[in-house]
């Protein structure tokens, strides 16, 4: 079956850096995305990777390693803005460009405190 | 550029009763999806539109559930009859070729 995995919640202080691990299992791989999601409100983009290494954009940052079917979001300097739900997604083999399905994990719970 | 706009925000009706929700997808973008999200839960895929084809609907469920996109601009989701396991955050999105999914807010249902 296809599936995503990753922590259903995680907490942190104020500064600090935390790191959101997914490990996929999908009949095949196009790329992993993330997304955030605050309560109450639409999941947002946040990044995408489609080939082995880590990308940064800003205090967030993602890492792709496709040998090991894993991924994680970094965020560092957290912020109590940072509190939301963080959800990691993969297009996988089935259809073609974009209309290939994408697979979503159930999402973590971030929680910051001060 | 003008974001996924939806409506209503929120709905209230009784089990057995029918609801529409409305998307307007971001100007130019092909692949349109709706999605049901469960309070602690991930978004899960209802259908996926590429312009007005039906590209997955593999988890709508069409006893009582239909969407359709007319000329593959705006969508439109309806349940009849609802069931309380229906309420839930439908949410619309739009992407272009490039993949990334942009979300509109959101109808939160609630079904009594």
């Amino acid at each position: 079956g296809q599936s995503l995995e990753q922590p259903s919640e995680v907490t942190a202080v104020e500064g600090a850096i935390v790191q959101i691990n997914c490990t996929y299992q999908t009949s095949g791989f196009y790329g992993l995305s993330w997304y955030q999601q605050h309560d109450g409100g639409a999941p947002t983009f946040l990044s995408y990777n489609a080939l082995d290494g880590l990308e940064e954009t800003g205090r967030f940052s993602s890492f792709l390693s496709r040998s090991d079917s894993y991924g994680y979001l970094l965020l560092q300097e957290l912020q109590m803005k940072d509190s939301a739900s963080y959800f990691c997604a993969v297009r996988d083999e089935a259809g073609a460009g974009n209309n290939r399905k994408l697979i979503w994990g159930l999402g973590t719970s971030l929680a910051v405190n001060p | 550029e003008a974001g996924v706009a939806q409506s209503p925000r929120y709905k209230i009706i009784e089990k057995r009763q029918s609801v529409a929700f409305w998307c307007n997808p971001i100007s130019g973008h092909a692949t349109l999806y709706w999605y049901q999200q469960i309070l602690g839960q991930g978004p899960k895929l209802l259908i996926q539109f590429q312009n007005n084809g039906v590209v997955d609907d593999s988890q709508l469920p069409k006893d009582r559930f239909s969407a359709e996109r007319l000329k593959g601009v705006d969508s439109t989701l309806k349940i009849q009859p609802a069931k309380l396991e229906d309420s839930a955050v439908y949410l619309c999105a739009s992407s272009s070729v490039a993949g990334e999914l942009f979300f509109g807010e959101g109808s939160r249902l609630t079904v009594l």
